[in-house]
């Protein structure tokens, strides 16, 4: 079944302790992103990937990194969680098209990390 | 700047009344893409439709209907004899050239029985 993965589903933390949210795709898609998503403001790009090697800031990065080392794969790390990164974040992945995501996106479950 | 503003933060209908989901989209771009999204409350996000900046032509899909006018920088999502299952928050979305995709607020949609 073609789909995207994410884990874990739902994380609780503690301000500063580093963390590492999974996403996995096995639609061999170049494109891949992570969105969060906050009550009023819609999702918010944060880092996204041309393809294995290439990765790029969206809106929100402060905070996150990324790496793309594989085309499945595509981690988001929080080296120093805090409590205003808590939210809802979702990966996608797509084929591009002319240089972006102009295919449909294919979601993630969505990831609900509450930092305390 | 690309932003993408969605006016309507929440629409109440009446199962069986049409409703229409503001979009209004700002790119400098002359090629870009333009998404609707759904979000039921379940959370997953599934994709409605895709337009291209070059082609304006109206899309109906069932009781879905999609209005691009780029003189006025509007997508407009319509839904005709909205059911229940229709309730959800509904994204609209704009990519340019680069990567970089931008949503909307989102509005959220209630249909009443």
């Amino acid at each position: 079944e073609a789909q995207v993965t994410q884990n874990p589903r739902y994380l609780i933390t503690v301000t500063g302790k580093k963390l590492t949210v999974t996403c996995s795709q096995n639609m061999n898609h170049e494109y891949m992103s992570w969105y969060r998503q906050d009550p009023g403001l819609g999702l918010r790009q944060i880092y996204y990937s041309m393809n294995v090697e290439v990765t790029d800031k969206g809106d929100v990065p402060e905070g996150y990194k990324v790496s793309r080392k594989e085309k499945r794969n595509f981690p988001l790390i929080l080296e120093s969680p805090s409590p205003n990164q808590t939210s809802l974040y979702f990966c996608a992945s797509s084929f591009p098209l002319a240089g972006g995501p102009a295919r449909e996106q294919f979601f993630g479950p969505g990831t609900r990390l509450t930092v305390l | 700047a690309q932003k993408v503003t969605q006016a309507q933060t929440e629409i109440s209908v009446v199962e069986k009344e049409d409703v229409t989901l503001d979009c209004v989209y700002e790119t400098r771009d002359t090629t870009y893409y333009l998404f609707w999204y759904k979000q039921p409350p379940s959370g997953e996000l599934v994709f409605l439709i895709r337009r291209n900046s070059f082609d304006e032509q109206n899309e109906i899909s069932g009781r879905y209907s999609w209005n691009f006018q780029k003189s006025t920088s509007s997508f407009n999502f319509t839904i005709t004899a909205s059911q229940v299952v229709d309730s959800a928050v509904y994204f609209c979305a704009l990519s340019e050239s680069g990567g970089k995709l931008i949503f909307g607020q989102g509005t959220e949609l209630s249909v009443k029985p």
